[in-house]
């Protein structure tokens, strides 16, 4: 079976800040790993993806994400913060080399401040 | 435009009835998804198809929801015999095959059962 559990629902930055997302996983077999961002009354737009290799992954609008197998951790980080990210982010998870069927945390409102 | 589409974006139906809802893939993908999601919550499982096979089934979906992809091409859920908690966002998804290939998400159908 596999979980997923975002820490935090919701989280407040400033402007310019760093943005920190947590996000930890457990999986039986090696994960393929997401971040998600919806707005509101919107589906779900992919930010950034993990399957193998290079564990540091890059992603649209700036935001990035760590694989750390030995934390089982995959966190969500964005250098400088604008208003356009306030938004819903979802970490997900499926099963490698299967179908893409996607397990995902219950969310984490990211709210932007001047 | 050339996005997974969603009809309609909003239902409002009495307790006890019957309700479709319809998903338009992106054309080439051959898998499609349908998730369900409640206020506060993150995407569910429901179901997926690969072209008009239905390989999987959540145990979220009961007796009174169906699911088809008659063609390969667009899927319907229906819910029978609404209840109040069957409200929630339905959202559709698909993808092509592939380890770990983008699925691509629809706006939903918010579904309001009075």
């Amino acid at each position: 079976a596999q979980s997923v559990t975002q820490l935090g629902s919701h989280v407040s930055v400033s402007e310019g800040a760093l943005v920190l997302l947590r996000c930890n996983y457990s999986s039986s077999v090696p994960p393929y790993l997401f971040w998600y961002v919806q707005y509101p009354n919107q589906g779900l737009q992919l930010l950034l993806k993990y399957t193998t290799g290079a564990t540091l992954v890059k992603g649209i609008n700036g935001f990035e994400a760590e694989f750390k197998k030995s934390e089982t951790s995959f966190h969500l980080t964005k250098p400088s913060a604008h208003m356009s990210d306030a938004a819903e982010y979802f970490c997900a998870v499926s099963r490698g080399g299967t179908a893409s069927k996607l397990t995902f945390g219950t969310g984490t409102r990211l709210q932007v401040t001047l | 435009d050339t996005g997974v589409s969603q009809d309609p974006r909003h239902k409002i139906t009495k307790r006890g009835q019957n309700v479709t809802f319809r998903c338009d893939p992106i054309s080439e993908h051959n898998r499609l998804y349908w998730y369900r999601q409640t206020l506060g919550q993150g995407p569910e499982f429901l179901t997926y198809f690969q072209n008009e096979a239905q390989l999987e089934k959540s145990r979220l979906l009961s007796d009174r929801f169906s699911a088809e992809r008659p063609k390969g091409s667009f899927s319907t859920l229906e819910i029978q015999r609404t209840e109040q908690g069957d409200s929630a966002m339905y959202l559709c998804a698909s993808s092509s095959v592939g380890d770990a290939t983008e699925a691509f998400f629809g706006q939903g159908t918010r579904l309001t059962v009075v």
